[in-house]
């Protein structure tokens, strides 16, 4: 069975704190994602990653950046938090099998930056 | 720009009716469409898949349809349970890395 893991459920920082979110997958697949979810704006990618050690910025990268040192473990990082950054955060992952698109989803760390 | 969008943002259907939610799109290079499930406090799960060269896929007690004609997808699911109860979301894809995800539709089932 697919698993996606992240590591907090919910999460409460302070403005300018650096935050790590982290998501952990078992399947063994290549391509890895962060997005973020607002309500009306559906999901939003911020940052990718194909394989380990590379990354590619998506839709709205700014205020973030990301860390794949191994293949299973995808870090989003807030250098500095802001209260714009309140958010759900999704990771995701999929295999880099022909044009087949299914993401698996982790469970989401709803964030809150006060 | 390319845009995904949804007709209706909530839905709301008694029990053992079917349920039609809609979906609209843009980008006409869009070749894979997937249709996600996402109950509360959980990520987005996927339900069906359909690609653009056919019309129309079935699953369990699921239909997704498709009209490139009109750019427009649609999720049929027969017999709605409450727990079907979710936020569903269209999702479209030209091939490549990035998928164009929906607002989502809120499909509320009354017992």
């Amino acid at each position: 069975d697919v698993k996606v893991t992240q590591s907090s459920r919910y999460l409460v920082k302070r403005t300018g704190e650096k935050v790590f979110l982290e998501c952990v997958q078992d399947m063994d697949h290549e391509n890895m994602f962060w997005y973020r979810q607002d309500p009306g704006l559906g999901l939003r990618l911020i940052y990718f990653s194909y394989d380990v050690k590379m990354k590619e910025k998506g839709d709205i990268p700014e205020g973030y950046s990301v860390s794949r040192e191994k293949k299973e473990r995808f870090s989003l990082i807030l250098e500095s938090a802001s209260t714009n950054q309140t958010s759900m955060y999704l990771c995701a992952t999929r295999t880099h099998s022909g044009r087949t698109d299914t993401q698996y989803f982790g469970p989401g760390t709803r964030l809150t930056v006060l | 720009g390319e845009s995904v969008g949804l007709h209706l943002p909530t839905l709301s259907v008694q029990e053992g009716d079917n349920s039609i939610i809609n979906c609209a799109y843009s980008n006409s290079a869009s070749d894979y469409f997937i249709w996600y499930k996402q109950e509360s406090g959980k990520g987005p799960q996927f339900i069906i898949d359909i690609r653009s060269n056919m019309d129309k896929r079935q699953g369990q007690r699921v239909t997704v349809l498709l009209n490139k004609t009109v750019k427009h997808l649609s999720l049929q699911i027969a017999a709605t349970q409450p727990g079907d109860s979710a936020v569903y979301f269209c999702a479209e894809n030209t091939g490549g890395f990035k998928t164009i995800f929906g607002a989502g539709t809120r499909l509320f089932v009354k017992a």
